[in-house]
């Protein structure tokens, strides 16, 4: 089944604690990029990659950092965590830049 | 830079159609999307339209685009509870590839 996968889906943390949100496709897309969806804001796009190696800032990458050393992992680093940003983040993959992308199940991300 | 306008509620009784509305700004803009988020989950992609067609119907769900204003419409017909959820508008920029620009989303509420 094709699908991307987000580990893990709900996870409590403490300010300057650093983390990891891992993110897996097996649909041998190229592009995947991070979203954290907040209330009233809709999806805003963290970072994105366009092939293994190739990474970009999206609207938000401050306090973010992300790798891209195999084509079907994109993880999400948070090396210093603050309650900020505490969200829901999304990882998203896609064939090519410019079609459709599909989204993993989420991670709900408290900062505390 | 780009962006999506979406307003936020939407309330409709079961039966009737529900129209949604986005406007974006970019002009360069080569996919439009529709996603679909229920409660507690991920974003499920409805049905989306290059940039170069008028229209997009698939079973109940047309979309309009009308590129000269830059609007874009969801119309489900026959709005049925299980419809109710957060619909977000979205767009690939023209010139910003692997990135998704999304509205902040519109919640409809189907009332029986």
């Amino acid at each position: 089944e094709a699908q991307v996968t987000q580990n893990p889906r709900y996870l409590i943390t403490v300010t300057g604690k650093k983390l990891t949100v891992t993110c897996s496709q097996n649909m041998n897309h190229e592009y995947m990029s991070w979203y954290r969806q907040d209330p009233g804001l809709g999806l805003r796009q963290i970072y994105y990659s366009m092939n293994v190696e190739v990474t970009d800032k999206g609207d938000v990458p401050e306090g973010y950092k992300v790798s891209r050393k195999e084509k079907r992992n994109f993880p999400l680093i948070l090396e210093s965590p603050s309650p900020n940003q505490t969200s829901l983040y999304f990882c998203a993959s896609s064939l090519l830049a410019e079609t459709e992308a599909f989204f993993g199940q989420g991670t709900r991300l408290t900062v505390v | 830079g780009e962006d999506v306008e979406q307003s936020l509620f939407l309330s409709v009784r079961e039966g009737d159609s529900s129209v949604i509305n986005c406007t974006y700004t970019d002009s360069s803009s080569t996919y439009l999307y529709w996603y679909k988020q229920e409660p507690g989950a991920g974003l499920q992609l409805l049905t989306y339209i290059f940039s170069n067609m008028d229209m997009k119907q698939d079973q109940r769900l047309t979309v309009l685009l009308n590129k000269k204003d830059k609007h874009l419409s969801l119309r489900i017909a026959d709005t049925q509870t299980g419809d109710s959820a957060i619909y977000f508008c979205a767009e690939t920029p023209g010139t910003s590839y692997g990135k998704l620009t999304f509205g902040q989303g519109t919640i409809l509420t189907v009332h029986p």
